[in-house]
């Protein structure tokens, strides 16, 4: 079985501009959440999505926000980029997405803003 | 507010000894508890979990203890090895409720 896949892996962006970034979840898993991972900071819960609906948020901006299409591909986006949007994004999936269920990460879009 | 504190960024043994990693929890909402295992240019995989119903669970060479009194948890690594330098995060979650990770632990293991 594929494991979970995030494009790009690498992105520079400027200040101001937004950017996209996606994740296809392992086959059958319905349940995508994403991470935000700093230096200082470990792993930052920014939403989970089922079934094309946000279920959780985290403690970010509005300008951080995400879809899912109904073959549970996922989206983030992050609009009016920050220097301090640079990080490694994340995303996870897992079955339904319950609490004692494993979450399966791909490798990760390492963002910088400059 | 960091809910979930690994206060040792990180962690160098020698190959064979003991790797201890430590987490600590400020909030007592949370009954489950994970570590995840990340290597450069890779995604975190998951390593062992515990419910707060035990105060261990083993798997092979890695041990987590739970210490609900303490709201501290523990990984231990016996024999360390040097495939297991890593970034080891802890994760806590309430029941239904999201994980919260820590900050991460570079563990360094020499050969």
């Amino acid at each position: 079985k594929a494991g979970v896949t995030q494009t790009p892996r690498y992105l520079i962006k400027t200040r101001g501009q937004q950017v996209t970034l996606s994740c296809s979840p392992i086959s059958g898993h319905r349940s995508v959440s994403w991470y935000q991972q700093t230096p200082g900071q470990g792993l930052q819960f920014l939403f989970e999505y089922f079934s094309e609906t946000q279920r959780n948020k985290g403690n970010f901006p509005g300008r951080f926000s995400g879809r899912q299409f109904s073959n549970s591909r996922s989206e983030m986006n992050v609009s009016t980029l920050e220097l301090g949007d640079s990080a490694l994004y994340l995303c996870a999936s897992s079955l339904q997405g319950a609490t004692r269920e494993t979450q399966y990460f791909g490798p990760g879009t390492r963002l910088l803003v400059l | 507010d960091q809910q979930v504190k690994q206060n040792s960024p990180s962690l160098s043994v020698q190959e064979g000894r003991i790797s201890i990693l430590n987490c600590d929890y400020t909030n007592s909402m949370f009954d489950y508890f994970l570590w995840y295992k990340k290597y450069p240019a890779e995604g975190p995989t998951f390593l062992i979990s515990i419910s707060s119903i035990k105060d261990k669970n083993e798997d092979g060479r890695f041990t987590v203890f739970l210490n609900k009194s303490a709201k501290h948890l523990s990984l231990h690594i016996v024999p360390s090895q040097p495939g297991d330098s890593a970034v080891y995060f802890c994760a806590a979650s309430p029941f239904n409720g999201k994980l919260t990770f820590g900050q991460g632990t570079i563990l360094t293991v020499h050969p």
